[in-house]
């Protein structure tokens, strides 16, 4: 079973300062996802990664297959980007659910 | 709009009482997944469904059930037999094409067992 650790658990920073947030997991896998839950409670997905880099507006996620490892990098980070961030790791082609790590709670302060 | 809906919001049993939670997807996806949120662990998935009329369960399926019946719909029947039912319930869906895809979560349930 995938075991999925993500650091740190808990980031509080200033407006505008650059954030990176780390996912590891323990198996291979066939492809990582980021999600963000706001604290209502709904998640939504940022992004789906299987290899490289991909980059959305101020958020980039990158993997390193080889090392089983993910990053997710939030540039010039605002109050509104406060949140809980959460890396899942899918292990097949199937349509079996993800693994998820505990979350990374992110608080932007002005 | 397009998109998941789970209802109630919040929702209050006692205990000893079954409970049905819906999700309903106007997506056109073929899976659909229920996972359970517990303060300071990680999600979990209790159930999952690839096409109608066929599910599987996931890492911690004891106490609940589920059904299939329609391709839209994917309700989860929290039993009496769930040790520890008070959690926050996520369902989600994807498209499933024999490949990983991108998961789309409804807003949730909240539910307590007093």
């Amino acid at each position: 079973k995938n075991e999925v650790e993500q650091s740190p658990q808990n980031l509080t920073a200033q407006e505008g300062e650059f954030i990176t947030i780390n996912c590891s997991y323990s198996v291979g896998i066939s492809a990582l996802h980021w999600l963000q839950q706001h604290p209502g409670g709904g998640i939504v997905s940022l992004f789906m990664l299987s290899s490289g880099k991909k980059k959305h507006g101020r958020l980039i996620a990158t993997i390193n297959i080889q090392e089983k490892h993910s990053s997710l990098h939030i540039t010039a980070s605002h109050p509104r980007d406060s949140a809980v961030y959460i890396c899942a790791v899918r292990a097949g082609g199937g349509a079996d659910g993800l693994t998820f790590g505990k979350g990374t709670h992110l608080i932007i302060q002005p | 709009d397009g998109g998941i809906t789970q209802s109630p919001k919040y929702l209050f049993r006692k205990e000893g009482q079954n409970v049905t939670l819906s999700c309903e997807q106007n997506l056109n996806h073929d899976a659909m997944y229920w996972y359970r949120q517990d303060p300071g662990q990680g999600l979990r998935l209790i159930y999952y469904s690839q096409i109608v009329n066929d599910f599987q369960k996931g890492d911690i399926a004891e106490g609940y059930s589920v059904s299939r019946e329609k391709k839209e719909s994917f309700p989860l029947t929290v039993t009496s037999a769930q040790k520890n039912p008070t959690a926050f319930y996520l369902c989600a869906s994807s498209i499933y094409r024999g490949r990983a895809d991108t998961q789309y979560f409804g807003p949730g349930t909240r539910l307590t067992v007093l």
